[in-house]
């Protein structure tokens, strides 16, 4: 079975530039969910999507930040611009409808010069 | 809003050695209650969870977990570990009540675990 795929697996950019994430979740599952993991902060929920519709958006960092999921076999997560202290790992992650585990993707690692 | 503690950071065993890791949740109502494994330059997996039933849960590689309301924890265990077994362990939490859809989950802050050979 294809799992969450998430591409790029690395993104280096400078400081200022915009960076796109993109997660396709697992067909037939209805929730969507970003997360940002640091060493500082661990893992923290972005937001997250139900049915292409955004649920919980109040792990959001900042207005830098903005997710879409126009349709239910596709995700970004959008950073611009981007600053140093985004770098971090991304993580997406798919459920079916219910209290279903997620399955998480293979993240992207992203480092901001 | 419900947290997630765990309070063993690092922990480092030898190949054998029995393991434990503590979680405690804070949250008074029903829970759903997850245990994932991150091994090194990896996603997070499900290693086991517990919805309702049988608070004495088992999951793959031999690792199973209690449940005990009473304590609010959702202890992860191993009776003998192997080197394999190097990796994050990360608690995590859901409500099981829904309020607009959603189980969102609340991690904790991660046991890294060392086994030595």
């Amino acid at each position: 079975d294809a799992g969450v795929i998430q591409s790029p697996r690395h993104e280096v950019t400078e400081m200022g530039q915009e960076v796109t994430l993109r997660c396709k979740p697992i067909s037939g599952h209805d929730y969507l969910f970003w997360y940002r993991q640091t060493m500082m902060r661990g893992l923290e929920l972005l937001i997250y999507f139900n049915n292409n519709v955004p649920i919980d958006d109040s792990g959001m960092p900042e207005d830098r930040f903005s997710a879409k999921m126009p349709n239910a076999s596709f995700s970004t997560l959008k950073i611009q611009p981007s600053e140093p202290r985004d770098s971090a790992v991304y993580f997406c992650a798919s459920s079916s409808t219910g209290n279903q585990p997620q399955h998480f993707g293979d993240g992207t690692r992203l480092s901001i010069l | 809003a419900q947290s997630v503690s765990q309070h063993n950071h690092h922990v480092i065993l030898s190949e054998a050695a029995s393991l434990e890791l503590g979680c405690n949740y804070s949250y008074g109502g029903t829970v759903n209650l997850f245990w994932y494994v991150q091994y090194p330059g990896q996603h997070l997996q499900l290693l086991l969870k517990y919805f309702s039933g049988d608070p004495l849960v088992k999951g793959i590689k031999g690792f199973e977990a209690e449940f005990i309301k009473s304590k609010f924890s959702f202890n992860l265990r191993k009776p003998s570990v192997q080197w394999s077994d190097t990796a994050e362990y990360f608690c995590a939490v859901t409500t099981g009540y829904f309020t607009g859809g959603g189980n969102k989950l609340t991690f904790g802050t991660g046991t890294q675990l060392k086994v030595e050979l």
